[in-house]
């Protein structure tokens, strides 16, 4: 298994820009989830999903959207990038009550 | 709304040493708690997952407790090693939400 995957590992953006950052997992998890960590904020929740098309928002969605159209997949969408969207990303997966696994980040850089 | 406190913020310990990593939280309405490793440049690694119901969970040298009537998690680490180097971080899950919500972590060095 590869785990949870995402792509990038690094971008860097111009502010007004938009990307997806891309997340999959291959353990046929239900819940997806995506966060950022910040230096002295800790990781917050932006968005999750408890099944294929099902989304809902987390403690910091503002500038962010998701979809859910497979199992596998969980895209973050950043809609016009601006600089607090620096940051580390992270995507995670689990099956209902079980740890989460993490995938290994996105780092963005907003000019 | 819950909050997650981790203290210390840091710590450094001799190689050898045993150590406690101590973690609270608010509300003690939780479903389960989650020890995580975070390595420089890293993504997380689940080390132990406590349910609710559960008052502790051992895996080789790490031991988590948790008393949930109190708001208190510790993770008990033995014979430290160098490896044992990392960012470690307490997560609780709400009422079977799957959400998340962390602290932000004790930097632990162990030194050779």
């Amino acid at each position: 298994n590869a785990g949870v995957t995402q792509t990038p590992k690094f971008q860097v953006l111009k502010t007004g820009q938009s990307m997806t950052l891309q997340c999959a997992q291959d353990m046929n998890h239900e819940y997806m989830s995506w966060y950022r960590q910040d230096p002295g904020m800790g990781l917050r929740l932006i968005h999750y999903s408890v099944g294929a098309g099902i989304t809902d928002q987390g403690e910091v969605p503002n500038g962010y959207n998701v979809s859910r159209s497979t199992t596998e997949d969980f895209p973050l969408r950043l809609l016009s990038a601006a600089p607090s969207q620096t940051s580390v990303y992270f995507c995670a997966s689990s099956s209902v009550g079980g740890r989460q696994y993490f995938g290994p980040g996105t780092r963005l850089t907003v000019l | 709304k819950q909050e997650v406190t981790q203290i210390p913020a840091a710590l450094s310990v001799p190689e050898g040493e045993n150590l406690v990593l101590n973690c609270s939280f608010t509300d003690s309405a939780i479903y389960n708690l989650q020890w995580f490793r975070q390595d420089p440049g890293k993504g997380l690694t689940s080390l132990l997952l406590i349910q609710s119901s559960q008052r502790e969970q051992t895996s080789g040298r790490l031991n988590a407790s948790l008393d949930k009537s109190s708001g208190r998690s510790t993770l008990y680490i033995a014979a430290s090693q160098p490896g044992d180097s990392a960012t470690y971080l307490c997560a609780v899950e709400q009422g079977g939400s799957e959400k998340l919500v962390f602290g932000k972590g004790t930097k632990l060095t162990v030194n050779p």
